[in-house]
């Protein structure tokens, strides 16, 4: 079974400050994981993912996250955060580890930019 | 590219009565389509899983005869709430399936929200 765990229901950077938000999550095969956002009244929009090869992801957005296996990790950073970023932010692991079924979602961490 | 649009994006309806919900593939086919129920501040929870020509899979938990998936083109996927009820209000996201192992991903549509009284 899989499970994601997002540390955090409510993150509030400033802006141009680094934006960390934490995702742990827990598989019993091989993860295959997600990032999404999600702005008001609008669907989920992929980030980025990690499926194989380089731990290190680079998404849209100025978005990236590593892969920590030994942590069970997947932490979604940003170093400058910018207005526009206020959002939702899901951490997802899709469920057989092939990205090809439905995915399992953490709760969500809601990103607040300070002016 | 990968646009999933779901129609209505807004529903209100009477206890008791049915309501269907569209999910399209507007540029491209996706033989698998999913169907999620995301509840105020809580995380989407998979419903089932839309297979072109076949019948659905349903998580555990969710009724099938209450949620019917129908899954008749490449393109389009529908669920419909059969027999409504306020607790079946929420909002109802569909996603598609592009691409081959090892890169599949998803694609949201931007959901539709259901307001039952």
């Amino acid at each position: 079974a899989q499970s994601v765990t997002q540390l955090g229901s409510h993150v509030s950077v400033s802006e141009g400050a680094l934006v960390l938000l934490r995702c742990n999550y827990s598989s019993s095969v091989p993860p295959y994981l997600f990032w999404y956002v999600q702005y008001p009244n609008q669907g989920l929009q992929l980030l980025l993912k990690y499926t194989t090869g380089a731990t290190l992801v680079k998404g849209i957005n100025g978005f990236e996250a590593e892969f920590k296996k030994s942590e069970t990790s997947f932490h979604l950073t940003k170093p400058s955060a910018h207005m526009s970023d206020a959002a939702e932010y899901f951490c997802a692991v899709s469920r057989t580890g092939g990205g090809a079924d439905g995915l399992t979602f953490g709760k969500g961490t809601h990103l607040i930019i300070q002016p | 590219g990968a646009v999933v649009s779901q129609h209505p994006s807004r529903v209100i309806c009477k206890s008791g009565t049915s309501v269907k919900i569209e999910c399209r593939s507007l540029d491209f086919q996706a033989t698998t389509m999913f169907w999620y129920r995301q509840f105020p501040k809580k995380s989407l929870m998979l419903m089932a899983t839309s297979n072109e020509g076949s019948k659905a899979t349903y998580e555990q938990g969710v009724e099938k005869d209450k949620f019917l998936i129908n899954h008749a083109s490449l393109t389009l996927s529908t669920l419909t709430v059969t027999s409504a009820h306020p607790e079946d209000s929420s909002f109802y996201i569909c996603s598609a399936r592009v691409g081959s192992y090892p890169g599949e991903t998803q694609y949201f549509g931007p959901g539709t929200r259901l307001l039952v009284l």
